[in-house]
């Protein structure tokens, strides 16, 4: 099992382009999740999806959009990429339930330009 | 919103030491996590505690999360160069699918 993958590993942008970061996860999480990690900020919350069909807001959802395509698949899209946004991506999913044990892909280090 | 303290905000030791790494909140959990990223990586879970007073071992780690579920602990007796990272805790309240994150931990140990 490869449990969560990410792709890109890395990429660099140009201020104003979009791109999509892709997440699988082969573990049957019903939940999965978006998160950035910054130097000195820890790791904030952008958008969740609870279980196939939803998708929710966290803490820092501005410029960023997501996708539960299906089960396996969660996408974090951003539309025009701006300096702010440079940072690393972490999707992770989960079987939820009273312990919401998070599972980390390797993350997608992101710098825009 | 919830925050988990985490303390100290850096550790740098060498090879043999004790340590003591914390988690504190003014929140109650059902259930906390810890996990430990290494440079490049995703975290990776450790361990979860759920229950008041519940001490829990992974060799030479020792969890214990506090008897009212606000706070917890992370000791490393021995500390080895391998344990060096980034030490995460996590707690969810009862029927949250949003995990609260300290700001973490960084451990390094020198050889």
């Amino acid at each position: 099992n490869a449990g969560v993958t990410q792709t890109p590993k890395f990429q660099v942008l140009k201020t104003g382009q979009s791109m999509t970061l892709q997440c699988a996860q082969d573990m049957n999480h019903n939940s999965m999740y978006w998160y950035r990690q910054d130097p000195g900020m820890g790791l904030r919350l952008i958008y969740y999806s609870a279980s196939e069909g939803t998708t929710d807001k966290g803490e820092v959802p501005n410029g960023y959009n997501v996708s539960r395509l299906n089960k396996r698949e969660f996408s974090l899209r951003l539309e025009s990429a701006a300096p702010s946004q440079t940072s690393v991506y972490f999707c992770a999913g989960s079987s939820g339930g009273a312990y919401n044990e998070q599972f980390f892909g390797p993350g997608t280090r992101l710098t825009v330009l | 919103t919830q925050l988990l303290e985490q303390s100290p905000q850096f550790l740098s030791i060498q090879e043999g030491e004790n340590l003591t790494v914390y988690c504190n909140s003014s929140s109650v959990f059902s259930s906390l996590q810890w996990y430990r990223q290494e440079p490049g990586e995703g975290p990776v879970l450790l361990v979860t505690v759920v229950t008041g007073g519940e001490v829990k071992k992974l060799k030479r780690l020792t969890f214990q999360f506090g008897d009212a579920r606000k706070d917890s602990s992370l000791h490393i007796t021995a500390a080895q160069p391998g344990d060096t990272g980034l030490y995460l805790c996590a707690g969810t309240t009862g029927g949250s699918y949003i995990p609260t994150f300290g700001r973490g931990t960084s451990l390094i140990v020198h050889p």
